[in-house]
């Protein structure tokens, strides 16, 4: 069975820190995505990483994947208040003729000014 | 451009009645999907369209339940005698090109909350 697990499921940081959330997965996928959730609105597509090694960046938010380890990490860079947001991660996969797209916990994020 | 549209954005319901939640893709993306988001649950995968063709609907949580997309655009998921439990917000997105392509960004809509008195 495909599971997705983050963690922290809760995250509270001061402005201008770093941190990391970690994603690990059940199973084998070259595929994994994160998204942003702000309260009330839907997900938007942050990161697709597409093969083990990749990394993307975008403005303080830095995403890898490591398929041998099943692991990626969504680092925060000098974090800011409009960080502030619920990040998932997510992994498909398509095997025995079935297609799964499963989504981790969740990590909310808070950032304090 | 336009993104993933859903209606209604609200909908509230007695126990017992059918409801019917719409999704219009993005214009040319020829793959759909169906995700619901409860407190209890998290996102959960319900069921995926390749033009009209939904392969697999062993995600949807039960056989009140259905799905179908017509013309390769818009999908209807359809819950049947509702109950409380089926409360939740339902979400759908679509991608440009099949669950298969190596780069499949999925969109998301702005989502149904579905209320069940």
């Amino acid at each position: 069975e495909l599971k997705v697990e983050q963690n922290p499921l809760f995250l509270s940081m001061q402005e201008g820190k770093n941190y990391t959330i970690y994603c690990n997965y059940s199973t084998t996928s070259d595929r994994l995505y994160w998204y942003r959730q702000d309260p009330g609105k839907s997900l938007e597509s942050l990161f697709v990483l597409l093969s083990n090694g990749a990394v993307k960046q975008e403005g303080r938010l830095m995403a890898s994947l490591d398929t041998k380890a099943r692991l990626s990490t969504l680092h925060i860079t000098a974090a800011v208040h409009d960080l502030s947001a619920t990040y998932f991660c997510a992994v498909d996969s398509f095997a025995s003729g079935t297609y799964k797209y499963i989504f981790g916990t969740g990590t909310r994020l808070k950032v304090l000014a | 451009g336009a993104g993933v549209s859903q209606s209604p954005s609200n909908k509230v319901t007695e126990k017992g009645k059918d409801v019917e939640l719409r999704c219009d893709p993005i214009s040319g993306h020829t793959a759909l999907y169906w995700y619901r988001q409860s407190l209890g649950q998290g996102l959960e995968f319900l069921i995926y369209f390749q033009g009209n063709s939904a392969p697999d609907k062993s995600g949807l949580p039960s056989d009140r339940f259905s799905a179908e997309r017509t013309g390769g655009s818009v999908s209807t998921l359809t819950i049947q005698r509702t109950q409380q439990e089926d409360s939740a917000v339902y979400l759908c997105a679509s991608s440009l090109m099949s669950y298969l392509d190596y780069y499949n960004e999925q969109f998301f809509g702005p989502g149904t909350r579905l209320t069940v008195l």
